[in-house]
């Protein structure tokens, strides 16, 4: 069965260190997109890619970079981690309204990355 | 700034009772979707509405969107245990594959 999975599950680092998150897909997916979730704030958008070699930021995307290289993989890197950015990390997948019948963007979540910056 | 505020932030009601949750949101819309989330969990995509629907039912959930008033209600009947988790509205604006989220609707049901 096709899904969506993300590693590591859990992650504790330090201020300052580069952390990479990472994304895989396997629904063959144009669409990917990364989420943020703290309490009081929902999901908030960090950056997203219609297809390989795109890129865009979103809502909340300081701080962060992502990269597509091929349409299975999305990892976000957080150059230089901050206590700030503690948080429940969500990845998602949806495929482009319009193709091959597809009428609706539903996203397919991943089951999250718990990150603590110290 | 999120386009879907959901209403009540928290709701706790019986095992049996009918579970109402709501969604307001700010422009025009393609669609708007309902998630729910369980704890420790991803989301999980339940329901879809497009903007030129009124009602759309699924299983026991029912969701009814109101355009004039830029609203939109998730109904879940004979609620189980197994529904206590949050519950997420996502707008779909026009012309791109983004969504926006609220920021939820904790539901317990009681045994």
């Amino acid at each position: 069965d096709a899904e969506i999975t993300q590693s590591p599950r859990h992650k504790i680092t330090e201020t300052g260190r580069q952390v990479t998150l990472a994304c895989h897909q396997t629904w063959n997916h144009n669409n990917m997109f990364w989420y943020r979730q703290d309490l009081g704030h929902g999901l908030r958008l960090i950056h997203y890619s219609y297809g390989v070699q795109d890129t865009n930021k979103g809502e909340v995307s300081d701080g962060y970079s992502v990269s597509r290289s091929n349409t299975e993989d999305l990892p976000l890197t957080l150059e230089s981690a901050a206590s700030s950015q503690t948080s429940v990390y969500f990845c998602a997948s949806s495929e482009t309204q319009g193709l091959a019948g597809i009428s609706y963007n539903e996203q397919f979540f991943g089951p999250g990355t718990r990150l603590t910056v110290l | 700034s999120q386009q879907g505020e959901e209403d009540p932030q928290a709701l706790s009601i019986q095992e049996g009772e009918n579970a109402t949750m709501n969604c307001s949101y700010k422009t025009s819309i393609n669609n708007l979707q309902w998630y729910r989330q369980n704890s420790g969990r991803g989301l999980v995509h339940l329901i879809l509405i497009r903007s030129n629907e009124r009602e759309k039912h699924s299983g026991r959930l029912r969701v009814t969107l109101d355009t004039s008033k830029k609203s939109s209600s998730l109904l879940i009947t004979a609620s189980r245990a197994a529904d206590t988790a949050s519950y997420f509205c996502a707008i779909a604006n026009f012309g791109n594959e983004k969504l926006t989220f609220g920021t939820g609707t904790r539901l317990t049901i009681i045994p």
